[in-house]
């Protein structure tokens, strides 16, 4: 069991929009500590998605946002794509265990 | 173009070693903490180990602390991590990643190249 949970999958259809959460603890995203989500590929290695809550690496598309409130994080993906089928991490930092630490992940499927 | 290669995976019984290494270039190695981060088959992401730019400081996942040993080789543009004790838990696709900043500490900024991963595969 991670210490940042995520649903197991979600899905939607070409052209919607579906968040992605991640809900901690006061021990992390709630003592204020940054979220990061990370995209993997089918078969491929992680890519960083969005780094310090809500920016996005030079080349992803301004179709995906991060955002945070309280002690859980989201991604939004807006006009979803086939492309996008993907699993996606939750990244953060938590002060009880003093690591970074990964959510378990959410398979995306495109519908 | 920034690229991280790793090498040095493979089967290997319990309770033997094996050394990981990660290639990099298209950037100036010394100035950036690097870190190991696995992934079980079928299973999500596990942070493993991390080294300061410089190789000042390390830092161990609890999983692993005591077995595996983090380095860097500034000079080849290289990172090592050394694994003894191995289990069968250790199996995993173990990727290399560059953090863009020199230090690991703190809660900012998410790893920002990875590699392609290697395999280790612990099995009698």
């Amino acid at each position: 069991q991670s210490v940042l949970t995520q649903p197991p999958s979600v899905s939607g259809a070409p052209g919607q929009r579906l968040t992605i959460s991640c809900t901690g603890s006061s021990s992390n995203i709630g003592a204020g500590y940054d979220v990061h989500w990370y995209q993997q590929l089918p078969g491929t290695a992680p890519k960083l998605l969005i780094y310090n809550t809500t920016n996005r690496p030079s080349g992803v598309p301004d179709r995906f946002s991060g955002s945070k409130s309280g002690t859980s994080a989201s991604l939004a993906i807006t006009g979803l794509q086939a492309e996008d089928e993907a699993d996606y991490y939750c990244q953060s930092y938590d002060s009880s265990l003093s690591v970074r630490v990964f959510g378990g992940g959410t398979k995306l499927t495109v519908l | 173009e920034v690229q991280l290669l790793e090498s040095g995976g493979g089967l290997v019984q319990p309770g033997g070693s094996l050394r990981l290494s990660c290639a990099a270039s298209g950037f100036t190695f010394s100035n950036y903490a690097m870190t190991w981060v696995r992934q079980a088959p079928g299973k999500g992401l596990e942070w493993v180990s991390a080294i300061s730019g410089g190789g000042f400081s390390t830092y161990y996942a609890d999983s692993v602390k005591g077995r595996f040993t983090i380095s860097r080789d500034d000079s080849k543009n290289t990172l090592y991590l050394q694994m003894h004790s191995l289990r069968a838990e250790d199996t995993a696709v173990y990727y290399c990643a560059k953090f863009p900043s020199i230090l690991w500490s703190g809660h900012k900024y998410g790893m920002d190249v990875w590699g392609q991963g290697t395999t280790v595969t612990v099995s009698s």
